[in-house]
């Protein structure tokens, strides 16, 4: 079975400072890795994906996350927050080639000016 | 691409009424998801289908709920009868689902359901 953890329910940065979203991964399989962002009341956005290619994955909006499997970490990082960063964030993982999704608590992100 | 499209955004109705929420995944996409997202269990998938068909309903939470896709444009989520604790927002998600693969899922904008 694959379960997922996000190590902080609310993460606080100030506009144009470095943000870092934890996340640890338990799988069974090799596992496929997801970031989706949610704003409020709107759905879920693709962030990221990782998927056994390279282990720094890039995604929309200058977020990456780096695959480390001895940690068994998928951190989410931007060198620099924005106002419209503000939103939850889900960690997610599938073993891959299986299609259920786990999704993690969340990590609710705010953004002070 | 117009996305996943679901109706109605938004649903108020009473105990013991019947609900049934539509979703319309991305065209081309050949797999479909239900999800119930609330603020004690998180996001729980209900339901999904592959190619119109159902794959894993093991999370539907009671036979009070049941999902239809009758074609691969169009499903429903129906829930008969309702109750105060099926209040959640239910989003719909779809893939184009590739054997052996993880597929990306593309998430509607959900439907809030308030059941008093």
């Amino acid at each position: 079975a694959q379960s997922v953890t996000q190590l902080d329910s609310h993460v606080s940065v100030s506009e144009g400072t470095p943000v870092l979203l934890r996340c640890n991964y338990s799988s069974s399989y090799s596992p496929s890795l997801f970031w989706y962002v949610q704003h409020p009341n709107k759905g879920l956005q693709l962030l990221l994906k990782y998927t056994s290619a390279a282990t720094l994955v890039k995604g929309i909006n200058g977020f990456e996350a780096e695959f480390k499997k001895s940690e068994t970490s998928f951190h989410l990082t931007k060198p620099s927050a924005h106002m419209s960063d503000a939103a939850e964030y889900f960690c997610v993982v599938s073993n891959t080639g299986f299609q259920k999704l786990v999704f993690g608590t969340g990590t609710r992100l705010l953004v002070s000016p | 691409d117009a996305g996943v499209i679901q109706s109605p955004r938004h649903e108020v109705t009473e105990m013991g009424q019947e609900v049934t929420l539509r979703c319309k995944p991305i065209s081309g996409h050949n797999s479909l998801f239900w999800y119930r997202q609330t603020m004690m269990r998180g996001l729980e998938l209900l339901i999904y289908f592959n190619n119109n068909v159902p794959i894993d309903d093991s999370g539907m939470p009671e036979d009070r709920f049941s999902a239809k896709m009758p074609n691969a444009s169009f499903s429903t989520l129906k829930i008969q009868p309702s109750e105060p604790r099926d209040s959640a927002v239910y989003f719909c998600a779809s893939s184009s689902w590739t054997s052996g693969n993880t597929d990306t899922q593309y998430f509607g904008p959900g439907t809030r359901l308030t059941v008093l």
